[in-house]
């Protein structure tokens, strides 16, 4: 079975300062991980994914993530939040070896991040 | 402009009442998928479309059907038999359902049931 767990229900940081929100994971084989981003009463946006190669990703937005795989924990961060950045965060992984899981992208209960002006 | 778009946005029902949640998208992806997103609950998957006529059951389908006759639609209907129908449904698309796709998902249905 795969998991994610997003350990921190809130982050509050203040404008300009670098933001982290926490993911850590659960899978039986290699992770295919994924950030995704909520606005209120919007869908999901796609922010980056670890697939394999370079343990630090990319994306949108200015922000990156960390893949460690021994912590099984992939970290979003942002060397320095905007206003605009508060929004739901929401972690996922994917079994990329399981043959079931491989089809189901597991998602985590999310994260509000607020950036405080 | 290319996109999965759902509707309607906000949708009110009695108990009782079937509906049916509209899904189409215009970015030729062969998989689709509904989740149900309660408060603190994160996205929980319902259904899942691999290709045309064929989907899978997810982890919460129980009181829910869908049908997947075109490529570019996958309509849920919420039945009178799912217990707690009042939720945030987001239907997503992605290229493959399997390996390395990223989720493409429409602006959602709020549906309130009363």
């Amino acid at each position: 079975a795969q998991s994610v767990a997003q350990p921190e229900d809130q982050v509050n940081v203040a404008e300009g300062n670098p933001l982290t929100v926490k993911c850590t994971y659960s899978v039986s084989g290699n992770p295919y991980l994924f950030w995704y981003v909520q606005y209120p009463n919007r869908g999901l946006q796609f922010l980056l994914k670890y697939i394999t190669g370079d343990n630090l990703v990319k994306g949108s937005y200015g922000f990156e993530a960390e893949f460690n795989k021994s912590q099984t924990s992939f970290h979003l961060k942002k060397p320095s939040a905007l206003v605009s950045d508060s929004a739901l965060y929401f972690c996922a992984v994917r079994d990329a070896d399981s043959g079931a899981g491989s089809y189901q992208l597991t998602f985590g209960k999310g994260t509000k991040l607020s950036v405080i002006p | 402009d290319g996109g999965i778009t759902q509707s309607p946005k906000y949708l009110f029902r009695k108990e009782g009442q079937n509906v049916t949640l509209s899904c189409e998208q215009n970015l030729n992806h062969d998989a689709m998928y509904w989740y149900r997103q309660d408060p603190g609950q994160g996205l929980r998957l319902i259904y899942y479309s691999q290709i045309v006529n064929d989907f899978q059951k997810g982890d919460i389908a129980e009181g829910y059907s869908v049908s997947r006759e075109k490529k570019e639609s996958f309509p849920l209907t919420v039945t009178s038999a799912q217990k707690n129908p009042t939720a945030f449904y987001l239907c997503a698309s992605s290229p493959g359902a399997r390996g390395v796709y990223e989720q493409y998902f429409g602006p959602g249905t709020r549906l309130t049931v009363t």
